[in-house]
Parts: structure tokens; C-alpha cells; sequence
């Protein structure tokens, strides 16, 4: 029982460079989130997919962008990799029921230098 | 607008003693509230929830938290703290936006136990 699956655990980039991070749900949810973690300021959502086929921005979006492949799959791009997006990033999929908690993958560590 | 409060970026507790991490909430219609907790390199796993049953929420571990209307608070408790109890908790607040569901959390408050 998988639960929400993210990959890379760990990537270390230079500034300008690109690369996607994956996320997967194995529980059949209809909605998925990135959000981003930093230091005295708890999780902050960049995008969201509320189903299969839709996203939408969060709180801070720019410098990203995501794709919904299907509806176990959601993943984050950074075309071109800043210092300030150096962060731990956490996928989460939650079903469509609005008093439902959302569920979290272990995170993505990335640092851009 | 939907935001949360969590007073103490760091608390410190004996081993056995009673841990009381608060969480305020701002909300104009009632909320569905939710206590996670971050163990070093981990994500977030959910502790507890309220979603307008009980006031009183029991969840994993030992902890608890009770739902105050008339004090917009949901603080989350245990009764005899342990080492393994060390930890980051998130409360957060669900917020219904543009049609769509979305967490907001508060900052985050860091609990160290020490014998």
C-alpha cells in the first residue's frame, strides 16, 4: 500500500537548469496538490488538480508548471531553476469529499545553486 | 478569508508531562479543521480531524484536541508526552475556494521532548 509516491527523494541543480518531479496516488483520488515547504512558513500550495484533466494555481506559482497525466499522476516542472525555489516539495491527493484530509508523499528535497 | 494561528514556533516538554500546542483559526462559516505531524524527512501524516461531529477529537498517539467555537481554537493535547513524540505539527484549516477544495496551514510548531 503505496499511498502517494514522490520522486526524486533528493536533487541538487544549478541555477537555469530544468527538471520535473513526479508524483503518483495509488487511491483511486480524484484531487492532487504540490505545495512547498520552507523554513517558520509551513506549506504553501502551488498547483492544484481538483480531477483528471484540470489544474490550477495556488498560492505561488510562478516559476513552475504542472501537468495532470492521468488521474494517478500529477507532476511539477521548474523550466528554469532559481536559488529561491530551493525547498522540500510534497505531493498530496486527497478524495473529492470536502471534509476528507489530504494525503502526503515523503518529499523531494531540491537544492538550486 | 480562512487563515490559522499556531502560537509557539518551538515548544520544550519534560518526558511525562502534558503537551498543549495551540492552534487559532479565522473562519466565517464553520471549518473542517485537521492536525498533521512531520517526523524529521517524512511528510506530513494526519493526526486528527473535525468535521462538526464531536468537539472533542481523539486521534493517533495519544493526542486530542477539542473544537472551541465561542474561542475560533482547536488546540491539540496529550496528557504524558514521550521521546517519540518529538516532532513538527501543522494544524490547518480546509478552505473551499473558486469551487475547490484547499488546505491552509499554519507555520508550523516544532515540539522537542527531553527526559
Amino acid at each position: 500500500n503505496a499511498g502517494v509516491t514522490q520522486t526524486p527523494k533528493f536533487q541538487v541543480l544549478k541555477t537555469g537548469q530544468s527538471m520535473t518531479l513526479q508524483c503518483a496516488q495509488d487511491m483511486n483520488h480524484n484531487s492532487m496538490y504540490w505545495y512547498r515547504q520552507d523554513p517558520g512558513m509551513g506549506l504553501r500550495l502551488i498547483y492544484y488538480s481538483a480531477s483528471e484533466g484540470t489544474t490550477d494555481k495556488g498560492e505561488v506559482p510562478n516559476g513552475y508548471n504542472v501537468s495532470r497525466l492521468n488521474k494517478r499522476e500529477f507532476s511539477l516542472r521548474l523550466e528554469s531553476a532559481a536559488p529561491s525555489q530551493t525547498s522540500v516539495y510534497f505531493c498530496a491527493s486527497r478524495t473529492g469529499s470536502f471534509n476528507q484530509p489530504q494525503h502526503f508523499g515523503d518529499g523531494t528535497r531540491l537544492s538550486i545553486l | 478569508a480562512q487563515s490559522v494561528t499556531q502560537l509557539g514556533s518551538h515548544v520544550s516538554v519534560s518526558e511525562g508531562a502534558l503537551v498543549l500546542l495551540r492552534c487559532n483559526y479565522s473562519s466565517s462559516v464553520p471549518p473542517y479543521l485537521f492536525w498533521y505531524v512531520q517526523y524529521p524527512n517524512q511528510g506530513l501524516q494526519l493526526l486528527l480531524k473535525y468535521t462538526s461531529a464531536a468537539t472533542l477529537v481523539k486521534g493517533i498517539n495519544g493526542f486530542e484536541a477539542e473544537f472551541k467555537k465561542s474561542e475560533t481554537s482547536f488546540h491539540l493535547t496529550k496528557p504524558s508526552a514521550h521521546m517519540s513524540d518529538a516532532a513538527e505539527y501543522f494544524c490547518a484549516v480546509s478552505r473551499f475556494s473558486g469551487g475547490y477544495n484547499k488546505l491552509i496551514f499554519g507555520a508550523g510548531t516544532r515540539l522537542a521532548v527531553h527526559p
